[in-house]
């Protein structure tokens, strides 16, 4: 069974950057897609982007200049990093694993809640 | 961006009862190879996100038959029937047809009433 583990910092300052991991037992994240979603105070859902089983990246057009999502296949592990943060980047952080042809996420991880503030 | 418009945004509900949760999309959600990519999932108080429906109508493994997708083209509900004290939460749609980005629904909570 596939599980996925968020880890980082539950704190960021203003104009920082903002860095995760994201830890995957059970399933080889060289196979499938490996992304990141978060969700905003006040339940709106948005998704940031993906790693692909061949390490090409997709991202959310609105995040494209502030994103990185890169990945250690040793470890098994997948990172985000969000630039130039402000307040309005707190969210409860989700890493999921995407599934090809279907093009949906049916495993997340429990979630990483980042508050950004001074 | 491909605008997913949910509602109710909050749906009271009597145990045992059954509701309907709409999601319309600003744009077909069919896609070029013939698919529609409209998917629901459920969010449990203190829970990751967790799928229920994908493509429109096919359940996802464990989940209840009381649990069914339908629609087309930009027009899509989720039914559930015999509510559950489990079945509590905030109900998303997502489409992935039309990407970068994937874009959800607003959310719908469902609730005791």
């Amino acid at each position: 069974e596939v599980q996925l583990q968020e880890s980082g910092p539950g704190l960021v300052k203003p104009s920082q950057s903002l860095s995760l991991t994201c830890s995957v037992t059970g399933y080889s994240i060289t196979s499938n897609y490996w992304g990141w979603i978060r969700k905003f105070p006040g339940n709106k859902m948005e998704w940031m982007g993906y790693i692909s089983y061949s390490g090409s990246t997709s991202y959310n057009p609105s995040l494209k200049s502030r994103i990185s999502i890169t990945r250690d296949t040793s470890k098994n592990q997948f990172f985000l990093q969000l630039n130039s943060v402000t307040t309005e980047d707190t969210a409860t952080y989700y890493c999921a694993r995407s599934v090809k042809w279907v093009w949906v996420m049916d495993a997340w991880g429990q979630g990483a809640s980042v508050t950004v503030s001074s | 961006d491909v605008l997913m418009t949910q509602t109710p945004v909050s749906l009271p509900v009597s145990l045992g009862g059954q509701v309907s949760i709409s999601c319309r999309s600003s744009q077909s959600l069919v896609h070029s190879d013939g698919n529609t990519y409209l998917h629901w999932y459920l969010q449990k108080p203190g829970q990751s996100p967790q799928l229920l429906i994908y493509r429109v109508s096919n359940r996802f493994s464990g989940v209840p038959d009381r649990f069914s997708g339908s629609g087309s083209g930009t027009d899509f509900t989720l039914k559930i029937s015999r509510v559950e004290p489990e079945d509590l939460g905030v109900y998303y749609c997502l489409q992935s047809t039309h990407f970068p980005p994937w874009t959800f629904g607003g959310g719908t909570k469902l609730e005791l009433k």
